[in-house]
């Protein structure tokens, strides 16, 4: 079993339009946990950590699950701009992320 | 204050080569992770490198091997290339105090291209 699992969509979405994905990880103990951005063959970059309680950042809230040991994030009021491919983070240890394949959004006009 | 950079950007190179590629951490850090991405995957972690010494290794062949330098900078050399090995090679710094728990940030990569 991989250690973190997302659908890898695509997710085509108009502009306006809310879209939400998960992403299921292995390893209870678990300690943090992590959404990234990745642009096309461009390297990642942290959107937003995801805590217990769940968390905003603007249009973006992540929620986390630990007893079901899953990761959901949902983008409001989706922008072009937003187009990517959203990676599950996940911290095992003290030293290194697991990553998921990641999920693509693509968002039309 | 400069990033996590890279280099070089771009590399191709022949099956069975050797390629060395380098990594300059984020001022003030002192802890260089290496990962892997090929296309249409995530990142896959290599090795990590804190005080010189390599700390925690992934699923990867001893033909993976790099070393870390006083100036925390590193490097990332692989052995008898195979056209597998081809893959976007990320670079990711941190302080040793803080880990992974606020997650890290990664150099632009090494397009690596093996032929």
């Amino acid at each position: 079993r991989k250690e973190v699992e997302q659908d890898p969509g695509p997710f085509n979405v108009p502009e306006g339009a809310t879209v939400a994905f998960n992403c299921t990880y292995s390893n209870s103990a678990s300690q943090s946990f992590f959404w990234y951005r990745q642009d096309c063959r461009k390297e990642p970059k942290l959107l937003m950590s995801v805590y217990s309680s769940g968390n905003e950042d603007g249009r973006f809230t992540a929620q986390l699950n630990r007893a079901s040991q899953y990761i959901s994030l949902l983008i409001r009021d989706s922008k072009l701009s937003d187009s990517a491919t959203y990676l599950c983070v996940v911290n095992m240890d003290d030293y290194k992320l697991s990553f998921g394949a990641g999920t693509t959004v693509t968002v039309r006009a | 204050d400069a990033g996590v950079t890279q280099s070089p950007t771009h590399l191709i190179k022949t099956r069975g080569q050797q390629v060395t590629l380098r990594c300059s951490p984020k001022s003030g850090h002192d802890t260089v992770s290496w990962y892997q991405q090929a296309l249409g995957q995530g990142p896959q972690f290599i090795f990590q490198y804190y005080e010189e010494e390599e700390r925690q290794r992934g699923n990867f062949p001893d033909r993976f091997s790099g070393h870390q330098f006083p100036n925390y900078s590193s490097e990332l050399n692989v052995n008898a290339l195979l056209l597998g090995d081809s893959a976007l090679y990320l670079c990711a710094s941190s302080l040793e105090r803080t880990g992974a728990n606020y997650g890290y940030t990664f150099g632009s990569g090494t397009r690596l291209t093996v032929v």
